[in-house]
């Protein structure tokens, strides 16, 4: 079936350290997004990529980075500089060529640091 | 910039107590308005998209609607199963394809 894969579901990182999150595609979407949710706070825009290779900054980009290689997979990397990492993580991605413009979301990662 | 806004943020009801959930928003130009459901731990599943005031969609108990500022859910004798955590989210018209998410309501339906 198609649909959005994230990886892993729980994370536990030590201070100090750098994690990937994956997140993989198979419904042929042209744009990925990454989100952090917080209690209370809603649903927060890290980055997104629009096409293979390109990619630009949300709200809250500071203290991550991401890679698109491949239309298909769209990584994140929760760097050391990130100060306050523990949250949910959520990967989506939406055909853009078409008038509706739903977001397909996958299952989420929950980060935990230590 | 846009802005959306949803209340409550938390609403109780007895099962068969039909409510509203509301999403008011403020976009300069809009393209769509997007409700998702989103169970606990879970990534968010996508409703109804709405594009134009006076439009509405129906799916089983749910039934949304959209006037120029503000979009209901309305929530017709519930179910313990419908309890959730309902998203708006709106998308401006323009080359950008980020939409904007409220803060959601979180329902409860007790049996």
């Amino acid at each position: 079936d198609g649909g959005i894969t994230q990886s892993p579901k729980y994370l536990f990182r030590k201070e100090g350290q750098n994690v990937t999150l994956s997140c993989e595609q198979n419904l042929n979407h042209d744009a990925m997004y990454w989100y952090r949710q917080d209690p209370g706070q809603g649903l927060r825009l890290i980055y997104y990529s629009q096409i293979v290779n390109d990619f630009q900054k949300g709200d809250i980009a500071e203290g991550y980075s991401v890679s698109r290689e491949k239309k298909e997979s769209f990584p994140l990397t929760v760097t050391s500089a990130q100060k306050n990492p523990t949250a949910f993580y959520l990967c989506a991605s939406r055909e853009i060529s078409g008038i509706t413009g739903e977001l397909f979301f996958g299952e989420g990662s929950r980060l935990t640091v230590l | 910039e846009d802005q959306v806004t949803q209340s409550p943020e938390a609403l109780r009801l007895q099962e068969g107590e039909s409510s509203s959930l509301n999403c008011s928003y403020t976009v300069s130009g809009l393209r769509g308005l997007f409700w998702y459901r989103q169970d606990p731990g879970k990534g968010p599943e996508f409703l109804f998209t709405l594009y134009s005031a006076g439009e509405e969609k129906e799916k089983e108990r749910l039934k949304a609607t959209l006037t120029k500022k503000e979009s209901f859910l309305h929530i017709t004798a519930p179910k313990p199963e419908d309890s959730a955590t309902y998203l708006c989210a709106v998308q401006a018209t323009g080359g950008s394809y980020i939409p904007t998410f409220g803060r959601g309501t979180s329902l409860i339906v007790h049996p």
